[in-house]
């Protein structure tokens, strides 16, 4: 399986711009690129996905590189609540659906 | 609704003991995971099924046993379980098993084996 990189922990200012970074020199052509998070003392939650355009949501936005070995989650305006970990996850399309997480990257949100 | 239950949110049992964690969707899906999620690491898959059948083991030992009676709910099944085992179990359901679509996961069980 095509392996993510992230870093092990980041902070951010209140309402200010997250740049959560994401690389995977391994990616396959075939391999979506999904965000899920965790807060604390919850399940893991869908942030986003895509294959090799950027996309945007209510939640966050996702810039993939044009030769796709890395991208950026994108939170607009950084509140508490989005204190969490967030983890990068490669998907192959042919590999059924399940989730391999990495280590990812643990966002705290100073006030 | 997107929830997906999980009971017992926490757990307590010794290593002699049955029990049983329970996850329910009323979402429709059709695929449903176990997954393992020991302190400060990530999420790790155990079972996954598919239309009630069991489709992944992720080679975990036999003192956890899933089950899947009908296509809401999914059980774990714990015996004489380890100290090692406590951990948060989380379940997940999906629609089905491609790989576009989204998982969603319960809150979890926290379970202490002592």
């Amino acid at each position: 399986d095509a392996k993510t990189t992230q870093p092990n922990s980041m902070e951010s200012n209140e309402e200010e711009p997250v740049h959560l970074p994401c690389n995977h020199s391994t990616i396959s052509g075939t391999d979506y690129i999904h965000w899920y998070r965790q807060l604390p003392s919850q399940g893991p939650e869908y942030v986003i996905h895509g294959l090799t355009s950027n996309v945007n949501n209510r939640m966050a936005s996702l810039a993939i590189a044009e030769d796709r070995k890395s991208s950026t989650l994108i939170l607009h305006r950084a509140t508490l609540r989005d204190a969490a970990v967030y983890y990068c996850i490669l998907r192959a399309n042919n590999a059924g659906n399940m989730l391999t997480f990495g280590g990812g990257t643990r966002l705290m949100v100073k006030p | 609704d997107t929830e997906v239950t999980q009971t017992p949110k926490h757990l307590v049992m010794g290593m002699t003991n049955k029990k049983s964690l329970k996850c329910e969707q009323h979402m429709g899906h059709r695929a449903m995971y176990w997954y393992k999620q020991k302190a400060k690491k990530p999420p790790e898959l155990m079972f996954v099924y598919s239309y009630e059948k069991l489709s992944i083991n992720e080679s975990v030992p036999s003192r956890f046993s899933p089950e899947c009676p009908n296509s809401s709910l999914l059980n774990l099944h714990l015996h004489a379980l380890q100290p090692e085992d406590s951990a948060l179990y989380l379940c997940a359901s999906s629609q089905g098993l491609v790989a576009g679509y989204t998982q969603y996961f319960g809150p979890g069980t926290r379970l202490t084996v002592l």
